[in-house]
């Protein structure tokens, strides 16, 4: 079973502090990964994707994706009572010619006021 | 850009009676639209990936009888849940990615729908 896995939470931050959501995935075949962003009752919202090894920042966000460990991580910086949401990881696994993007179960943020 | 729009947003259906879902793209063609389930408290579960002009390809242990899927136009696929159960109330996700680009571009969500079956 190909496998997106991450750490459920919930991770209580302070506001203004750096956030750091961890995944790991079982599919050396993964060449892209994805972060998404749930808030409840609603769809996941594209937050980066990155698929070269190293970070790759974007406002607030730096997402870090290490193949050799096969680790992705996204940091939140300045972290605000608005990013508390569900974060899912996603990997793009290749199968019969095609891909298919495999989600984690999610960690939930919670920002503290 | 790459909006897709899904269709009802929420739905209440008595048991054994069959649901529809829609899902669009209205800014680009998609020849590859995904399926997912979602269950309170749980991640999106892949259920079957729509592929236009040809039969869906169903995950493990989803019924492709009981969720019928249609990908009939490069901007349209359907979800038709047939003799729905209370068990099949979920939030149901669509989503694609625009026809053309690579692999590594990401998947864009419609807003889903909530299924409850009563």
């Amino acid at each position: 079973q190909k496998e997106v896995e991450q750490n459920s939470g919930p991770l209580s931050v302070p506001e203004g502090a750096i956030a750091s959501l961890n995944c790991t995935y079982s599919d050396r075949g993964s060449q892209s990964f994805f972060w998404y962003r749930q808030y409840s009752g609603k769809s996941p919202e594209l937050i980066m994707s990155i698929y070269s090894n190293g970070d790759k920042e974007d406002g607030r966000f730096t997402a870090q994706l290490n193949k050799a460990s096969q680790y992705v991580s996204l940091l939140i910086r300045d972290s605000q009572p608005s990013d508390s949401a569900t974060y899912l990881c996603a990997g793009n696994t290749p199968t019969s010619g095609t891909y298919k993007y495999i989600f984690g179960t999610g960690t939930r943020l919670k920002v503290l006021a | 850009g790459a909006v897709v729009s899904q269709h009802p947003s929420w739905v209440i259906c008595k048991s054994g009676t069959s649901v529809k879902i829609e899902c669009r793209s209205l800014d680009f063609q998609a020849t590859t639209m995904f399926w997912y389930r979602q269950f309170p408290k749980q991640s999106l579960m892949l259920m079957a990936t729509s592929n236009e002009g040809s039969k869906a390809t169903y995950e493990q242990g989803v019924e492709k009888d009981k969720f019928l899927i249609n990908h009939a136009s490069l901007t349209l696929s359907t979800l038709t849940v047939t003799s729905a159960h209370p068990e099949d109330s979920s939030f149901y996700i669509c989503s694609a990615r625009p026809f053309g680009q690579g692999v590594n571009s990401p998947l864009h969500f419609g807003n889903g729908t909530r299924l409850t079956v009563t």
